[in-house]
């Protein structure tokens, strides 16, 4: 069993849905999620960064960590064409060993 | 004014033959990664560097060697390359180590025929 699943997908949306994504992880020393999107043939972009259990807002996208599940998600609203790409999951532990796990990314696509 | 660079975009070489892919940051981080990406988009870290020193070797073949000869670039040489050496390469760096805001590069795109 991976350490993160994430669903591949793909995922089609018309534009102007609630898009939601999500993730789970077995490790309970994670301490750290983040949402990276990549659009095709590009780097990793930071989309999100949350600390434990919570809510996170920016814009028209949302965080959230439930640590208790084991669970983390990213709303996205309104969602654009602009918005498709793959979305990638990432937590890590606290401490000084702090590396980064991926999940295998979630492919979306926005249809005008 | 770009973050992370990466040199070359992609490169085609033959099995056997030796490459370098060449990382810049110019953001005052000190830390950088190299990962590995592979078809199915499973992102993979392979080293880290802090200041210079090597902290995360992961299990990959000793036929890639990263060199930093200063805190703004990570080097990564591959000798010998093989078919399963395909991929994209993607180099990042952070603030500081394991920080989870990493700034990822354009990636370099490998394939070893």
């Amino acid at each position: 069993q991976k350490e993160v699943e994430q669903d591949p997908g793909p995922l089609s949306v018309p534009e102007g849905a609630i898009v939601s994504l999500n993730c789970t992880y077995s490790n309970s020393a994670f301490q750290y999620f983040m949402w990276y999107r990549q659009y095709s043939r590009k780097g990793p972009e930071l989309l999100m960064y949350t600390y434990s259990s919570g809510n996170k807002e920016d814009g028209r996208f949302t965080a959230q960590v439930d640590k208790s599940s084991k669970y983390i998600s990213l709303f996205i609203r309104d969602s654009q064409p602009s918005d498709s790409a793959t979305y990638l999951c990432a937590m890590s532990p606290s401490g000084s060993a702090r590396q980064l796990t991926f999940g295998s990314g979630t492919q979306l696509t926005v249809l005008p | 004014d770009t973050a992370v660079s990466q040199t070359p975009k992609y490169l085609v070489t033959q099995m056997g033959n030796d490459k370098s892919i060449k990382c810049e940051q110019n953001l005052g981080h000190d830390t950088m990664y190299w990962y590995k990406q592979d078809s199915k988009k499973f992102l993979k870290i392979m080293f880290s560097y802090n200041n210079k020193e090597l902290i995360i070797n992961e299990t990959v073949p000793n036929r890639f060697s990263p060199k930093s000869p200063d805190k703004a670039h990570l080097n990564l040489h591959i000798n010998s390359l093989e078919l399963g050496d395909s991929a994209v390469y993607f180099c990042a760096s952070s603030p500081q180590f394991g920080g989870g805001e990493q700034f990822f590069g354009p990636g370099t795109r490998l394939t070893v025929l």
